[in-house]
């Protein structure tokens, strides 16, 4: 499979918990974004990386949450100190910054905070 | 003002029908656009994209844009059940250097048989 690969697909936690998600790109693909998305709302933009370097990070991501992308390939997200607020499907996806360049979606990590 | 906005829906059609989706941008230096399928459960599947004025046609599916108007549709000819999910419309942020998209809250299709 070629995609983009999420893990863990499903993440249940206790308030208060740390947590942390993984996300590998379609190979060739240099360029990385996190969104994250609520019931009936689309998708909303929280970070992306082009290679290794993090170029633009959402107000939205509170100091709660980092991200990294060490060597310019799979990405990982941590939330700490997680509140039920929290709670929503984290997706990840990737392009190459081509003309007309396309994200294309992982399948999603659904995280539920108790 | 939304950046992107779409009626919610539901958006009702029988088998076989044209169905209509329909989105408003706020930003006239965008210039990229894009519809994605969202089953229930399932990550967004990029279906069309379209980047000047005019129609589109992919199969079944016709994304039309109107870049005076702020105004991107998709068509969908012949909807079948299997059709039957949220459509999200995705907008490049000119401000940004890389790929990124705003997103309207989407449209939920059902089509009934």
């Amino acid at each position: 499979d070629t995609g983009v690969s999420q893990d863990p697909r499903h993440k249940i936690t206790k308030r208060g918990q740390n947590v942390t998600f993984r996300c590998d790109p379609i190979s060739e693909h240099n360029r990385l974004y996190w969104y994250r998305q609520t019931l009936g709302q689309g998708p909303e933009f929280l970070t992306y990386f082009q290679n290794e370097a993090q170029l633009e990070k959402s107000r939205l991501l509170s100091d709660r949450f980092s991200a990294e992308r060490p060597k310019g390939s799979f990405s990982t997200l941590e939330i700490q100190r997680t509140e039920q607020g929290d709670s929503a499907m984290y997706l990840c996806a990737s392009s190459s910054d081509s003309f007309n360049e396309k994200l294309f979606f992982g399948s999603g990590t659904q995280l539920s905070v108790l | 003002q939304k950046e992107v906005e779409q009626n919610s829906g539901p958006l009702s059609v029988p088998e076989g029908a044209i169905a209509s989706l329909n989105c408003t941008y706020s930003d006239r230096g965008s210039q990229s656009f894009f519809w994605y399928r969202q089953y229930s459960g399932k990550s967004p599947e990029l279906i069309m994209s379209i980047y000047s004025n005019g129609d589109k046609e992919d199969g079944r599916f016709t994304a039309q844009l109107n870049k005076a108007s702020q105004y991107v549709s998709l068509l969908i000819r012949d909807s079948q059940p299997s059709d039957s999910a949220t459509y999200l419309c995705a907008v490049k942020d000119p401000r940004n250097q890389g790929g990124k998209l705003i997103f309207g809250q989407g449209t939920e299709l059902s089509v009934k048989p």
